[in-house]
């Protein structure tokens, strides 16, 4: 069964950094890019950025650009989403996704229940 | 960058009817990197089509999807009670990989 279980989240401070982990099992982790999405209270899905099968590849939402940065180690089937420079509109659950393709690009076809994020003063 | 645009923000319905729900790009998107999702409150998104057309893994044939270049729409052919929820489209070819806004199904 496919699974993956974030975890990481909690209550931050404006400026500060936090790491979310997507623990991954279930399936051969290294055949598949992998993405997180994130979903402010009550509200949409947010794209925030997607790695591709090896971890030489990686792309960004605008909100996050230069702020957020995603890797994987695939030996530890995982995914990381490090987190800096946090700001109140990052308060959102986080989740982690399964990308259809190695590449990256390709629908997002199992999800984890998510890591709750606040940014808080 | 792409916008895509849903419609309509709530659609209400009746079980047993047919819902058709509404995705419009601000440009051209290749159908093979258009998807829907749908999400139930307090659960995580499902993907329900990709490649704007193929029903991802056990999903009921009472869901279709089809449309090309910047139109797009998912097709519930008869509502069970189960099918109420938010749906999100979202293209997957161009960053950043947008979701619309969403369509909310609610009962009628």
């Amino acid at each position: 069964e496919v699974q993956m279980v974030e975890s990481g989240g909690g209550v931050i401070r404006p400026g500060g950094s936090l790491r979310l982990s997507c623990a991954a099992s279930g399936f051969t982790f290294d055949d598949y890019g992998m993405s997180w999405v994130r979903q402010a209270p009550g509200k949409g899905l947010e794209w925030v950025s997607t790695i591709n099968w090896n971890g030489d590849s990686t792309v960004y939402g605008d909100s996050v650009k230069g702020r957020f940065t995603i890797s994987r180690d695939n030996a530890k089937n995982s995914l990381f989403l490090q987190m800096n420079s946090l700001r109140a509109g990052d308060t959102a659950l986080y989740y982690c996704a399964r990308v259809r393709s190695n590449s990256g690009k390709g629908s997002f076809d199992y999800w984890g229940q998510g890591t709750l994020v606040t940014v808080s003063s | 960058e792409i916008v895509l645009t849903q419609s309509p923000g709530t659609l209400s319905l009746s079980p047993g009817e047919r819902a058709t729900l509404s995705c419009r790009a601000s440009q051209s998107v290749s159908s093979i990197y258009l998807g829907w999702y749908q999400q139930k409150p307090g659960q995580a998104p499902r993907l329900l089509i990709y490649g704007a057309s193929s029903r991802a893994t056990g999903i009921p044939d009472r869901f279709s999807g089809g449309g090309s270049g910047t139109d797009f729409t998912l097709t519930i052919s008869r509502l069970e009670p189960e099918d109420f929820a938010v749906y999100y489209c979202q293209q997957y070819g161009y960053s950043p990989y947008n979701f619309g806004q969403g369509t909310k199904l609610e009962i009628k």
